[in-house]
């Protein structure tokens, strides 16, 4: 399979802290990219990062990519109680236009 | 804009019945997905498609067919329903064809029910 492997598969946090996510990968990237799922609803975009970066940053998120070692990291900042969701990262590969995704972190953040 | 519209939302089939999911986007976006979502497997991709007239399988097409013949719609039909394929099915599309770095529009799902 060429999925991602994303670690770990649930976190729980108190509100304030920070939450990182990590990922991992199989084979050459195009690019990678991070969404996230709130509970019975489709997934949304956060941020994409290609091959060629190093890291992004985007509000409170900042992203990290790797490519000698094949992983991605995902840091929420200062994380609220609305951040609680389901994070999942994608990599589109370098052969075919397709996005494969990750089994996903469950981020719970408690007030 | 509507973004990604999925419909139905709900279904219930039994066994050996087809059905078409539809998916309709009005961003004028080449690039359509189906995924399906299973506990702990994460998305798993069914079809796509670049633009009108043009479609690839995924990962896990047996079972599906769809077709492209408008920008704007994207079906995907289940030929006869098998209890495997119960799952929550996603739509997505994105301006351009995914290796320019476009990100992905989900639509908000059908909840699929295979008895």
């Amino acid at each position: 399979s060429q999925q991602g492997e994303e670690d770990p598969q649930a976190l729980s946090i108190q509100e304030g802290e920070n939450a990182t996510m990590n990922c991992s990968y199989k084979t050459s990237i195009n690019n990678l990219q991070w969404y996230r799922q709130n509970s019975g609803r489709g997934l949304v975009h956060l941020i994409l990062i290609r091959s060629n970066e190093r890291e992004k940053h985007s509000g409170r998120l900042r992203v990290t990519l790797d490519t000698s070692k094949k992983s991605s990291s995902l840091l929420i900042t200062a994380s609220r109680a609305a951040d609680t969701a389901s994070y999942f990262c994608a990599t589109v590969y370098n052969q075919g236009g397709k996005l494969i995704f990750g089994q996903g972190t469950e981020l719970s953040v408690k007030p | 804009n509507a973004g990604v519209t999925q419909t139905p939302k709900f279904q219930v089939l039994k066994t050996g019945q087809s059905m078409t999911l539809q998916c309709a986007q009005d961003m004028n976006h080449e690039y359509m997905s189906w995924y399906r979502q299973d506990p702990g497997m994460g998305l798993r991709l069914i079809h796509y498609s670049v633009g009108a007239g043009i479609t690839d399988q995924g990962e896990v097409p047996n079972g599906y067919n769809v077709s492209r013949s408008t920008t704007e719609d994207f079906p995907l039909r289940l030929l006869s329903a098998a209890p495997s394929q119960t799952s929550v099915y996603f739509c997505a599309s994105s301006y351009r064809v995914i290796t320019y770095n476009s990100p992905l529009h989900f639509g908000n799902g059908t909840r699929l029910t295979v008895t």
